[in-house]
């Protein structure tokens, strides 16, 4: 098994670019996260995917979509990137509706929106 | 005040030391609670789950404080290889995860 695998690893973005971070977990994980870190904040929780078909925000949505089409994918989508928007995204993925259950993060995507 | 909080060190702790860390949270509804850890540059990977009764993992203890609403992570005998991050999390509610901004702990030889 892969795990959760992100893509890219890096990206450079313009303000006002738009981009999607793709998240992939091949564990059929029925829950999906993405999470930005930024020094002295932590992970913060951007949106989360109980399924297929069902998104819900987390506490700091704005300036991002979700979509989750499948159970394996979750892409992130930056509408109009701003240089707010630079830090490092973290998808993580756990099994079905619970967050007891260990949940594993992908190796993360750095971005820098200039 | 944030949900769950931590001292962000660093803690600087000489080899085969023990050294314990806190974290609050202000949820008394939370019902589940972890430490996570990260290396630099690297994602953050379960270390343990923290039980009501406490539970102990070789070197690692992990205590829960209902009352206080804390939970705590020992680490006895520090290896060089114990230096990281060390996150908790604590699950409030509905699925979603929150997690504090981390203790950063280096081991000196």
């Amino acid at each position: 098994n892969a795990g959760v695998t992100q893509t890219p690893k890096f990206q450079v973005l313009k303000t006002g670019q738009s981009m999607t971070l793709q998240c992939a977990q091949d564990m059929n994980h029925e829950y999906m996260s993405w999470y930005r870190q930024d020094p002295g904040m932590g992970l913060r929780l951007i949106h989360y995917s109980v399924g297929a078909g069902i998104t819900d925000q987390g506490e700091v949505p704005n300036g991002y979509n979700v979509s989750r089409s499948t159970t394996e994918d979750f892409p992130l989508r930056l509408l109009s990137a701003a240089p707010s928007q630079t830090s490092v995204y973290f998808c993580a993925s756990s099994r079905s509706g619970r967050a007891s259950y260990e949940q594993y993060f992908g190796p993360g995507t750095r971005l820098t929106v200039t | 005040r944030k949900e769950v909080e931590q001292d962000p060190g660093p803690f600087n702790v000489p080899e085969g030391a023990t050294v314990a860390f806190n974290c609050t949270y202000s949820n008394s509804a939370s019902q589940s609670f972890f430490w996570y850890r990260q290396d630099c540059r690297k994602e953050p990977k379960l270390l343990m789950s923290v039980y009501s009764s406490g539970n102990e993992d070789g070197r690692f203890t992990a205590q829960l404080n209902r009352a206080s609403q804390y939970i705590s992570l020992l680490i006895r005998d520090s290896k060089l290889s114990d230096s990281a991050t060390y996150l908790c999390a604590a699950r409030f509610g509905n699925e979603k995860l929150t997690f504090g901004t981390g203790t950063r702990l280096t081991i000196i030889p």
